[in-house]
Protein backbone atom coordinates (compact mmCIF):
# COMPACT_ATOMS: atom_id res chain seq x y z
CA UNK A 1 0.00 0.00 0.00
CA UNK A 2 1.25 3.22 -0.91
CA UNK A 3 2.08 5.98 1.76
CA UNK A 4 2.80 9.73 1.92
CA UNK A 5 4.62 11.38 5.22
CA UNK A 6 4.73 15.10 5.45
CA UNK A 7 7.49 15.92 8.11
CA UNK A 8 5.93 19.35 9.65
CA UNK A 9 2.35 19.75 10.06
CA UNK A 10 2.18 24.10 10.45
CA UNK A 11 5.32 25.90 9.38
CA UNK A 12 5.38 29.92 10.14
CA UNK A 13 7.31 32.27 8.40
CA UNK A 14 7.82 35.81 7.90
CA UNK A 15 7.30 37.32 4.37
CA UNK A 16 10.80 36.80 2.08
CA UNK A 17 11.76 34.02 3.66
CA UNK A 18 12.17 30.76 1.85
CA UNK A 19 10.28 27.48 2.22
CA UNK A 20 10.67 24.18 1.96
CA UNK A 21 8.28 21.58 2.69
CA UNK A 22 9.08 18.01 3.40
CA UNK A 23 7.30 14.77 1.17
CA UNK A 24 8.31 11.37 1.68
CA UNK A 25 6.43 8.96 0.21
CA UNK A 26 6.42 4.75 -0.36
CA UNK A 27 5.35 2.72 -2.93
CA UNK A 28 6.69 0.22 -4.91
CA UNK A 29 6.38 1.21 -8.30
CA UNK A 30 6.93 4.03 -10.27
CA UNK A 31 4.67 7.23 -9.49
CA UNK A 32 3.02 10.70 -9.95
CA UNK A 33 3.81 13.31 -7.34
CA UNK A 34 1.63 16.14 -6.74
CA UNK A 35 1.62 19.08 -4.71
CA UNK A 36 -2.22 20.48 -4.05
CA UNK A 37 -2.94 24.08 -2.13
CA UNK A 38 -5.71 24.60 -0.04
CA UNK A 39 -6.30 28.68 0.59
CA UNK A 40 -8.57 29.61 3.47
CA UNK A 41 -11.88 29.28 2.28
CA UNK A 42 -11.40 27.93 -1.05
CA UNK A 43 -11.10 24.63 -2.77
CA UNK A 44 -7.84 22.51 -3.54
CA UNK A 45 -5.75 23.75 -6.47
CA UNK A 46 -3.24 21.96 -8.20
CA UNK A 47 0.01 23.29 -7.51
CA UNK A 48 2.79 21.25 -9.63
CA UNK A 49 3.31 17.35 -10.62
CA UNK A 50 6.24 15.21 -11.82
CA UNK A 51 4.71 12.51 -14.49
CA UNK A 52 8.76 11.95 -15.76
CA UNK A 53 11.36 13.43 -17.24
CA UNK A 54 12.94 16.68 -15.31
CA UNK A 55 13.07 15.62 -11.94
CA UNK A 56 12.81 19.58 -10.61
CA UNK A 57 9.07 20.78 -11.23
CA UNK A 58 7.98 24.11 -11.80
CA UNK A 59 4.31 25.51 -10.85
CA UNK A 60 2.27 28.46 -10.52
CA UNK A 61 2.95 31.20 -7.95
CA UNK A 62 6.33 30.43 -7.67
CA UNK A 63 6.80 27.03 -6.45
CA UNK A 64 8.82 24.21 -7.63
CA UNK A 65 9.15 20.34 -6.08
CA UNK A 66 12.11 18.43 -6.58
CA UNK A 67 11.69 14.24 -6.78
CA UNK A 68 14.68 12.24 -5.68
CA UNK A 69 13.91 9.04 -6.49
CA UNK A 70 16.58 7.50 -4.39
CA UNK A 71 15.09 9.47 -1.26
CA UNK A 72 11.61 8.91 -2.12
CA UNK A 73 10.98 12.59 -1.44
CA UNK A 74 9.13 15.65 -3.48
CA UNK A 75 9.78 18.46 -1.39
CA UNK A 76 8.40 21.87 -2.31
CA UNK A 77 10.27 24.97 -2.51
CA UNK A 78 9.92 28.61 -2.84
CA UNK A 79 12.48 31.02 -2.40
CA UNK A 80 10.63 34.07 -1.04
CA UNK A 81 7.26 33.42 0.41
CA UNK A 82 4.47 36.23 0.88
CA UNK A 83 1.74 36.78 3.15
CA UNK A 84 -0.79 35.45 0.08
CA UNK A 85 0.71 32.15 0.39
CA UNK A 86 -1.32 31.28 3.78
CA UNK A 87 -2.72 28.10 3.11
CA UNK A 88 -2.59 24.05 3.55
CA UNK A 89 -0.11 22.07 1.41
CA UNK A 90 -0.81 18.62 0.42
CA UNK A 91 1.51 16.13 -0.80
CA UNK A 92 0.29 13.13 -3.25
CA UNK A 93 1.12 10.51 -5.13
CA UNK A 94 -0.94 7.53 -7.15
CA UNK A 95 0.48 4.70 -8.76
CA UNK A 96 2.08 5.55 -12.38
CA UNK A 97 -0.02 3.03 -14.04
CA UNK A 98 -1.96 -0.37 -13.29
CA UNK A 99 -4.99 -0.21 -10.67
CA UNK A 100 -3.53 2.54 -8.70
CA UNK A 101 -3.23 5.16 -11.75
CA UNK A 102 -5.45 8.13 -10.58
CA UNK A 103 -5.99 6.89 -7.19
CA UNK A 104 -4.62 9.62 -4.80
CA UNK A 105 -3.01 9.13 -1.82
CA UNK A 106 -2.69 12.51 0.01
CA UNK A 107 -0.50 13.05 2.94
CA UNK A 108 -0.99 14.99 6.35
CA UNK A 109 -1.00 18.34 4.81
CA UNK A 110 1.15 21.02 6.62
CA UNK A 111 -0.65 24.39 7.39
CA UNK A 112 1.97 27.38 6.36
CA UNK A 113 1.08 30.81 7.68
CA UNK A 114 3.56 33.65 6.44
CA UNK A 115 3.28 36.71 8.78
CA UNK A 116 3.48 40.11 6.89
CA UNK B 1 -7.40 21.42 -17.02
CA UNK B 2 -10.69 19.98 -16.38
CA UNK B 3 -13.67 22.45 -14.83
CA UNK B 4 -15.28 20.13 -12.30
CA UNK B 5 -18.65 21.43 -10.90
CA UNK B 6 -20.13 19.80 -7.49
CA UNK B 7 -23.90 20.49 -6.56
CA UNK B 8 -24.27 21.46 -3.42
CA UNK B 9 -22.36 23.12 -2.33
CA UNK B 10 -23.07 23.15 0.86
CA UNK B 11 -25.74 21.06 3.35
CA UNK B 12 -27.00 20.72 6.30
CA UNK B 13 -28.66 17.10 6.92
CA UNK B 14 -30.78 15.33 9.66
CA UNK B 15 -29.63 12.03 10.90
CA UNK B 16 -30.72 9.23 8.78
CA UNK B 17 -31.26 10.91 5.89
CA UNK B 18 -29.41 10.55 2.51
CA UNK B 19 -27.73 13.00 -0.09
CA UNK B 20 -26.90 12.78 -3.08
CA UNK B 21 -24.12 14.88 -4.54
CA UNK B 22 -23.35 15.64 -8.62
CA UNK B 23 -20.24 16.09 -9.80
CA UNK B 24 -20.23 17.82 -13.72
CA UNK B 25 -16.85 17.89 -15.70
CA UNK B 26 -16.39 20.12 -18.81
CA UNK B 27 -15.04 17.86 -21.23
CA UNK B 28 -15.07 13.49 -21.42
CA UNK B 29 -12.52 11.93 -18.56
CA UNK B 30 -11.28 8.29 -18.47
CA UNK B 31 -11.24 8.41 -14.69
CA UNK B 32 -13.25 9.88 -12.07
CA UNK B 33 -13.01 9.63 -7.87
CA UNK B 34 -14.75 10.42 -5.06
CA UNK B 35 -12.68 11.72 -1.94
CA UNK B 36 -13.11 12.53 1.66
CA UNK B 37 -12.00 14.98 3.74
CA UNK B 38 -13.29 15.05 7.33
CA UNK B 39 -12.70 17.84 9.42
CA UNK B 40 -8.96 18.70 9.86
CA UNK B 41 -7.84 15.61 8.16
CA UNK B 42 -6.44 15.25 5.13
CA UNK B 43 -8.22 13.71 2.05
CA UNK B 44 -9.12 9.81 1.67
CA UNK B 45 -10.34 8.37 -1.35
CA UNK B 46 -13.62 6.45 -1.51
CA UNK B 47 -13.82 5.18 -4.79
CA UNK B 48 -13.65 4.95 -8.11
CA UNK B 49 -16.47 5.79 -10.56
CA UNK B 50 -16.49 3.34 -13.51
CA UNK B 51 -18.55 4.20 -16.49
CA UNK B 52 -20.86 1.58 -17.47
CA UNK B 53 -20.08 -0.50 -14.50
CA UNK B 54 -20.07 -0.75 -10.75
CA UNK B 55 -17.69 1.65 -8.58
CA UNK B 56 -14.89 -0.06 -7.28
CA UNK B 57 -14.58 0.79 -3.08
CA UNK B 58 -11.81 1.32 -1.35
CA UNK B 59 -11.04 -0.63 2.04
CA UNK B 60 -13.35 0.99 4.36
CA UNK B 61 -15.90 1.88 1.96
CA UNK B 62 -18.61 0.14 1.17
CA UNK B 63 -21.61 0.55 -1.56
CA UNK B 64 -24.41 0.39 0.24
CA UNK B 65 -23.30 3.51 2.31
CA UNK B 66 -21.91 5.39 -0.41
CA UNK B 67 -23.57 4.37 -3.54
CA UNK B 68 -22.52 5.81 -6.61
CA UNK B 69 -23.38 6.15 -10.41
CA UNK B 70 -21.53 7.52 -13.79
CA UNK B 71 -23.98 7.17 -16.77
CA UNK B 72 -21.66 9.43 -18.74
CA UNK B 73 -18.00 10.33 -19.38
CA UNK B 74 -19.03 13.87 -17.96
CA UNK B 75 -21.23 12.88 -14.65
CA UNK B 76 -20.93 11.41 -11.43
CA UNK B 77 -23.22 11.21 -8.28
CA UNK B 78 -22.20 10.11 -4.93
CA UNK B 79 -24.62 9.41 -2.30
CA UNK B 80 -23.85 9.21 1.13
CA UNK B 81 -26.90 6.97 2.77
CA UNK B 82 -28.55 6.42 6.12
CA UNK B 83 -26.14 9.80 7.17
CA UNK B 84 -24.86 10.27 11.07
CA UNK B 85 -22.55 13.25 12.46
CA UNK B 86 -19.48 10.96 11.43
CA UNK B 87 -20.42 11.67 7.98
CA UNK B 88 -19.85 15.32 8.22
CA UNK B 89 -16.95 15.81 5.49
CA UNK B 90 -16.41 17.77 2.81
CA UNK B 91 -16.73 15.81 -0.16
CA UNK B 92 -14.61 16.37 -3.41
CA UNK B 93 -14.76 14.47 -7.13
CA UNK B 94 -11.57 14.39 -9.09
CA UNK B 95 -11.14 13.88 -12.75
CA UNK B 96 -8.27 11.97 -14.00
CA UNK B 97 -6.91 11.64 -10.86
CA UNK B 98 -5.29 14.99 -11.43
CA UNK B 99 -8.30 18.18 -10.95
CA UNK B 100 -10.61 18.24 -8.13
CA UNK B 101 -13.71 20.14 -7.74
CA UNK B 102 -14.59 22.93 -5.26
CA UNK B 103 -16.20 20.29 -2.79
CA UNK B 104 -19.51 19.60 -0.96
CA UNK B 105 -19.51 20.71 2.88
CA UNK B 106 -22.06 17.93 4.63
CA UNK B 107 -23.27 18.34 8.18
CA UNK B 108 -24.99 15.74 9.44
CA UNK B 109 -27.19 16.73 12.86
Amino acid sequence: AQSVSQHNHHVILSEAASLELGCNYSYGGTVNLFWYVQYPGQHLQLLLKYFSGDPLVKGIKGFEAEFIKSKFSFNLRKPSVQWSDTAEYFCAVNGAGGTSYGKLTFGQGTILTVHP
Amino acid sequence: SAVISQKPSRDICQRGTSLTIQCQVDSQVTMMFWYRQQPGQSLTLIATANQGSEATYESGFVIDKFPISRPNLTFSTLTVSNMSPEDSSIYLCSSNGQFFGPGTRLTVL
